[in-house]
């Protein structure tokens, strides 16, 4: 059964660069897209982007410019990048399985809380 | 992008009741409509994928309808542990877009 893990810094400063890492377990990451998706607390569930299975990253126009996802095959981990990061950037940030880049999302990771403060 | 609204947002009901959520479309996506179940401090679970087809596990008083602009998810005989906000989906175009999700509280 696969599983989807994210780490990293959980407070990142106004207008520096938030990097998390997703790592996937009990499968490889070859063959479908990988989806990042975040929450602002108490709040609903937005887009950021995805890789897909040839590598080629898709994101969210209202963010494009702003962030990268990337693969490492050899650790089995996908990647987030997002610069220049603001208050706005405050979420839960989710990464998630799908086998299109239209597709439905399973399984989701347990999520990171990343908090953007000075 | 698509723009996904969903009714109501907020519902509380007891034990045993039926309950009806709605997610509307500002287009038509066929059936890329799929249902999840966020409880609280944990991710969102994929329980309906394509407006009606459920996904293994999950209990049959769960169960989804619609095609093109209006969709429904319907709870027969709500149990307790089904206090949860639910959100709509769909991956008819890019970028995706989820609705706005209804909480259910629990008498």
């Amino acid at each position: 059964q696969v599983q989807l893990q994210e780490s990293g810094p959980g407070l990142v400063k106004p207008s520096e660069t938030l990097s998390l890492t997703c790592t996937v377990s009990g499968g490889s990451i070859t063959t479908y897209f990988w989806n990042w998706i975040r929450q602002p607390p108490g709040k609903g569930l937005e887009l950021i982007g995805y890789i897909s299975d040839s590598w080629s990253p898709n994101y969210n126009p209202s963010l494009e410019g702003r962030v990268t996802i990337s693969v490492d095959t050899s650790k089995n981990q996908l990647s987030l990048t997002l610069n220049s990061v603001t208050a706005a950037d405050t979420a839960i940030y989710y990464c998630a399985r799908a086998r299109t880049g239209r597709n439905w999302l399973d399984p989701w990771g347990q999520g990171t809380l990343v908090t953007v403060s000075s | 992008e698509i723009v996904l609204i969903q009714s109501p947002e907020f519902q509380s009901v007891t034990p045993k009741e039926k309950v009806t959520i709605t997610c509307r479309a500002s287009q038509s996506i066929g059936s890329s409509l799929h249902w999840y179940q966020q409880k609280p401090n944990q991710s969102p679970k994929l329980l309906i994928k394509y407006a009606s087809q459920s996904m293994s596990g999950v209990p049959s008083r769960f169960s989804g309808s619609g095609s093109g602009t209006d969709f429904t998810l319907t709870i027969n005989s709500l149990e307790g542990e089904d206090a949860a906000t639910y959100y709509c989906h769909q991956s008819y175009s890019l970028p995706i877009t989820f609705g706005q999700g209804t909480r259910l509280e629990i008498k």
